[in-house]
């Protein structure tokens, strides 16, 4: 399968807490994204980090690469309850292709 | 510079009709791409396109699925026959013409077949 799996499919912190999600893929990338929906909208665009990177940070957000073990993260830090929502990480593939994986569900209590 | 703008937001169709979605790219962007979505999973790849070209269909059933970006106006995914089973959220999202791929999407066409 070409699409990443993200891990866990769901999670459930406290606000204030740290929130980790983690994306493991199988086959070769140019590079990775990480996207967040809200309920019933869009995906948003949230951080890219190119393959030869192996971190990247952008406000409360922290992600990994590893490309030896094909696996990236993303932190989201002091977490609140606006960051509820679908997190998915995005493989870019060859041919201008972006290859979504299944999500985390993030829901943060206030 | 507005976002990207899909109509219409909800689309019911019986079985059998026709079902078109609208997608019209931000300013200055010449990449279009189509995803569905199913209830609680992630998106599935349907089809790229650039104005007047389709690039990779490869995400898009062989039958009943087309896709259009012309030189002028919006891209048009349309779904011919309807069945239950195409009932999904459709999603476009549009890039930049440049090497860095960042996608913006629109909120999506909520397509119920009845």
């Amino acid at each position: 399968s070409q699409q990443g799996e993200e891990d866990p499919q769901a999670l459930s912190i406290q606000e204030g807490e740290n929130a980790t999600m983690n994306c493991s893929y199988k086959t070769s990338i140019n590079n990775l994204q990480w996207y967040r929906q809200n309920s019933g909208r869009g995906l948003v665009h949230l951080i890219l980090i190119r393959s030869n990177e192996r971190e990247k940070h952008s406000g409360r957000l922290r992600v990994t690469l590893d490309t030896s073990k094909k696996s990236s993260s993303l932190l989201i830090t002091a977490s609140r309850a606006a960051d509820t929502a679908s997190y998915f990480c995005a493989l870019e593939l060859g041919g201008n292709k972006l290859v979504f994986g299944a999500g985390t569900i993030l829901r943060v209590k206030s | 510079n507005a976002g990207v703008m899909q109509n219409p937001r909800h689309l019911v169709r019986r079985r059998g009709q026709e079902a078109r979605l609208r997608c019209s790219p931000m300013k200055g962007h010449s990449h279009v791409y189509w995803y569905r979505q199913l209830p609680e999973e992630g998106l599935k790849f349907m089809v790229y396109l650039q104005k007047e070209n389709i690039i990779d269909e490869s995400g898009m059933p062989k039958e009943r699925f087309s896709a259009e970006f012309p030189k002028e106006g919006p891209s048009i995914l349309r779904i011919q026959q309807v069945v239950r089973g195409d009932s999904a959220a459709y999603f476009c999202a549009s890039s930049p013409p440049d090497r860095v791929m960042k996608l913006f999407f629109g909120s999506g066409t909520q397509l119920s077949v009845l």
